[in-house]
């Protein structure tokens, strides 16, 4: 079993719809959950970031962490095509700038927002 | 935000020779830098922590003779992919830490014929 499940996609919505992404880990140990939005041929760009169980809302975008489950998800309110991108999830045991500080990726959501 | 960028972009080369890639840190100081790569539809493979001033740390599977890792100031990382190979051919992303934040640069396409 991966550590980080992310199901690839593709996942296609209409403009305005709400976007329901997520990923499912196995090791207990991590703590620190991120959302991350890569454009193609670009590098990751942070969204959001979570500190264990809860939600946390951004604007548009709202993080949830269930850490009894193991699951993490990230809501898109009122999609727009220029949301359209790949969403990776990522988690961490150790806080960043800690010692031995890593995180690992789910494989990442391709998301296209139809106008 | 922090502002990360890698050089180049995007390059092609023949087998067998090598191949720097730099990553800076635009902005702010990172002590810590970190190489991933990426294959098409998968998720981002950490490769090696760098630290400033000391040996880089890598990944298990990583051969650290094939991919040198150099991080000689608080705002440049070096990766060399030596006697390249086509398998070698990727897309390789850096990231730079802040205090509490990872930033990633725009990535480096490396082609191999």
């Amino acid at each position: 079993q991966k550590e980080v499940e992310q199901d690839p996609g593709p996942l296609s919505v209409p403009e305005g719809a709400i976007v329901s992404l997520n990923c499912t880990y196995s090791n207990s140990a991590f703590q620190y959950f991120m959302w991350y939005r890569q454009y193609s041929r670009k590098g990751p760009e942070l969204l959001m970031y979570t500190y264990s169980s809860g939600n946390k809302e951004d604007g548009r975008f709202t993080a949830q962490v269930d850490k009894s489950s193991k699951y993490i998800s990230l809501f898109i309110r009122d999609s727009q095509p220029s949301d359209s991108a790949t969403y990776l999830c990522a988690m961490s045991s150790v806080v960043s700038g800690g010692s031995n500080y890593k995180l690992t990726f789910g494989k990442g959501t391709l998301l296209t927002v139809n106008p | 935000g922090a502002v990360v960028s890698q050089h180049p972009s995007r390059v092609i080369c023949k087998s067998g020779t090598s191949v720097k890639i730099e990553c800076r840190s635009l902005d702010f100081q990172a002590t810590t830098m970190f190489w991933y790569r990426q294959f098409p539809k998968k998720s981002l493979m950490l490769m090696a922590t760098s630290n400033e001033g000391s040996k880089a740390t890598y990944e298990q599977g990583v051969e650290k003779d094939k991919f040198l890792i150099n991080h000689a100031s608080l705002t440049l990382s070096t990766l060399t992919v030596t006697s390249a190979h086509p398998e070698d051919s990727s897309f390789y992303i850096c990231s730079a830490m802040t205090w509490d934040t990872q930033y990633f640069g725009p990535g480096t396409r490396l082609t191999v014929l």
